[in-house]
């Protein structure tokens, strides 16, 4: 089974900052690395993705920095803002499908 | 793009009502469909795969007879929660993507559960 870790649990962070999510995982994985957006009530959305062919990964506001060797990938969310708050899970092939890690909680304060 | 549809989006029923919960997407064909539940402040535990016209694939410690998915077109997957109980209470969501293995997974807005 694919061990997959987040962190830090819950994160504040204050309007304009940046928030940085980190996810580490066990066994060795292919493909494609997501981070999904979930806001209370609502399913996940995907945020932002990575292929291992490459380090990094901009979108806007968001940025995916992967480290193979270390089976590690971060999410980077630049000038932080208020709507940013919610619930952040990364994603990691296993399988046919993804195991996804326990989340983490950010809060962006005005 | 890339939409998908989960009704209904909150049901409340009593103990031994069956439900049912359709997931669509709406402007592709999806290959394939998850099912997941998610409790408070919880991840997505996956419960099931389906591929469309064939038999649902149940990750270990899910009871097929109690959770029945029906994937019978490429664009609506249906889970039915057989006889629920109150701890079936949960938060239930569907995504779908357009092909096996390791594609993108474009989610419902889940469907709240909630069992008298």
């Amino acid at each position: 089974q694919q061990q997959v870790k987040q962190s830090p649990q819950s994160l504040i962070v204050q309007k304009g900052g940046i928030s940085i999510i980190n996810c580490a995982y066990e066994n060795t994985a292919f493909d494609y690395f997501p981070w999904y957006q979930q806001f209370p009530g609502k399913g996940p959305a995907l945020l932002i993705a990575i292929r291992p062919d490459v380090s990094e990964k901009k979108e806007g506001r968001f940025t995916i920095s992967f480290n193979k060797s270390a089976k590690q990938f971060s999410l980077h969310i630049m000038d932080s803002q208020p709507g940013d708050s919610a619930t952040y899970f990364c994603a990691v092939p296993y399988g046919q499908n993804f195991v996804f890690g326990p989340g983490t909680r950010l809060s962006v304060l005005p | 793009g890339a939409v998908v549809s989960q009704h209904p989006s909150w049901v409340i029923c009593k103990s031994g009502t069956s439900v049912k919960i359709e997931c669509r997407s709406l402007d592709f064909q999806a290959t394939t469909m998850f099912w997941y539940r998610q409790f408070p402040k919880q991840s997505l535990m996956l419960m099931a795969t389906s591929n469309e016209g064939s038999k649902a694939t149940y990750e270990q410690g899910v009871e097929k007879d109690k959770f029945l998915i029906n994937h019978a077109s490429l664009t609506l997957s249906t889970l039915t929660v057989t006889s629920a109980h109150p701890e079936d209470s949960s938060f239930y969501i569907c995504s779908a993507s357009l092909g096996a293995g390791h594609q993108p997974q474009h989610f419902g807005d889940g469907t709240r559960l909630s069992i008298l």
